[in-house]
């Protein structure tokens, strides 16, 4: 069973559309975070969030982290293709100190 | 360096053959992961060092696989007698201090077994 559930899994939207992607768990996390990964690379690291209610905004993306730090959800404004990627959301739990990452969503942003 | 570098990139092993994967993480980085990712998932713990002290190995899937990081800094994943189900993407991740800090990941070893 995944700590962190990732919907949806797979995403195809056109250019200029809205996407919100969710991250949800039943565990609290001391921090959460999102990255995205392209094709033969690792994941990068877009942000970082760790109290409860927190919102930050990086350019056209949106990230949530929701009260009770168990869920979380980014949102992407006028998606363009450079967007396109596999976005995880991976959280630490209170008391340890790895990530556990979802399974990530697909995005396809078409032209 | 200015990144934390994988080798090799990709890596073909016959099954019974062993193999090791290298991670150079950024310099100064106290905690290093490696961590395991099939196609299609987000990536599964496997092992975490701190310095050279391996705090956690209770992701490594048996004992055929072993890492070390003797001196700290670069760290090695050993799978011994490599099985097809071994197949998969290996990254490894540095950070400079605790839980709270963004994790930087390698490119990763894509390791197929045949």
């Amino acid at each position: 069973t995944q700590l962190l559930e990732q919907s949806p899994q797979f995403l195809s939207i056109q250019e200029g559309e809205n996407l919100t992607v969710y991250c949800n768990s039943s565990s609290v996390f001391s921090s959460l975070q999102w990255y995205r990964q392209e094709p033969g690379e690792g994941p990068v690291l877009l942000v970082t969030v760790v109290t409860g209610g927190e919102v930050k905004k990086l350019k056209r993306l949106t990230f949530q982290f929701g009260d009770a730090r168990k869920d979380s959800s980014l949102h992407i404004t006028a998606a363009q293709p450079g967007d396109t990627g596999l976005y995880l959301c991976a959280g630490v739990t209170v008391g340890d100190y790895k990530l556990s990452f979802g399974a990530g969503t697909t995005v396809t942003v078409r032209a | 360096g200015a990144g934390v570098s994988q080798s090799p990139r990709y890596k073909v092993a016959k099954r019974g053959q062993d193999v090791a994967l290298r991670c150079d993480p950024i310099s100064g980085h106290v905690s290093l992961f490696w961590y395991q990712q099939a196609l299609g998932q987000g990536p599964e713990f496997l092992t975490y060092f701190q310095n050279e002290a391996q705090l956690d190995k209770s992701g490594l899937p048996s004992d055929r696989f072993f890492a070390e990081r003797p001196e700290g800094s670069v760290s090695t994943l050993k799978i011994q007698r490599t099985q097809q189900e071994d197949s998969a993407v290996y990254l490894c991740a540095s950070s400079p201090r605790d839980k709270n800090y963004g994790y930087t990941f390698g490119s990763g070893t894509r390791l197929t077994v045949v």
